[in-house]
């Protein structure tokens, strides 16, 4: 069975631009998480998606946003694009959500802001 | 919100010691607690968790331990192997609305020399 597939792997971007990411989860997996990955601040919840419906959504600001197709792939979106922002962007997949089903996560896509 | 502190940072034993990562965390809420291995180029990978309503817990050479009472939760490994080398991380989670709202510990690096 394929593991969490994201693509791209690597990104360079410029400030003030916009990129979009996207994840594919285990077949089967209908719950897909996002995280941020960074040296400064480790590792932090970006937000889930179940059933193409977001269910909750980390501290982070309005940049960033997400979505869910009926296939349960995603895609994650950051907008206006700053320095800060470069970090690993890690997608993992569940079967449903909740603490009773294991997350996988996925190899991370580095984005760097130039 | 929760905060979740683990120590140490980086933690560097022989091949065949045993080796302990210890986390705290603030919000008595929290009634899951996994932990994961990262290794380079990869995202975290589950190895080993345990839920509020147990103390201990043992997959062949890891164990976890919790208590409650004093908010912290610790990972054994015994017996270690170099391909144990690795970043640790803990994290603890909050049910909110069914979901899986972890937050993570800043890892630990473990080094172990043949």
């Amino acid at each position: 069975k394929a593991g969490v597939t994201q693509t791209p792997r690597y990104l360079i971007k410029t400030r003030g631009q916009q990129v979009t990411l996207s994840c594919s989860p285990i077949s089967g997996h209908r719950s897909v998480s996002w995280y941020q990955q960074t040296p400064g601040q480790g590792l932090q919840f970006l937000f889930e998606y179940f059933s193409e419906t977001q269910r909750n959504k980390g501290n982070f600001p309005g940049r960033f946003s997400g979505r869910q197709f009926s296939n349960s792939r995603s895609e994650m979106n950051v907008s206006t694009l700053e320095l800060g922002d470069s970090a690993l962007y890690l997608c993992a997949s569940s079967l449903a959500p909740g603490q009773g089903y294991e997350q996988y996560f996925g190899p991370g896509t580095r984005l760097t802001v130039t | 919100g929760e905060n979740v502190e683990q120590h140490p940072s980086t933690l560097s034993v022989q091949e065949g010691d045993s080796a302990v990562i210890k986390c705290t965390y603030s919000d008595s809420a929290s009634n899951y607690f996994p932990w994961y291995k990262q290794e380079l180029g990869k995202g975290p990978q589950l190895i080993i968790d345990i839920r509020s309503n147990v103390g201990e817990k043992k997959d062949q050479r890891i164990a976890v331990t919790l208590n409650k009472t004093a908010k912290h939760f610790s990972l054994h490994i015994t017996e270690t192997q170099p391909e144990d080398s690795a970043v640790y991380f803990c994290a603890a989670s909050v049910a909110s609305g069914g979901s899986y709202i972890p937050t993570f510990g800043r890892g630990t690096s473990l080094i172990v020399h043949p």
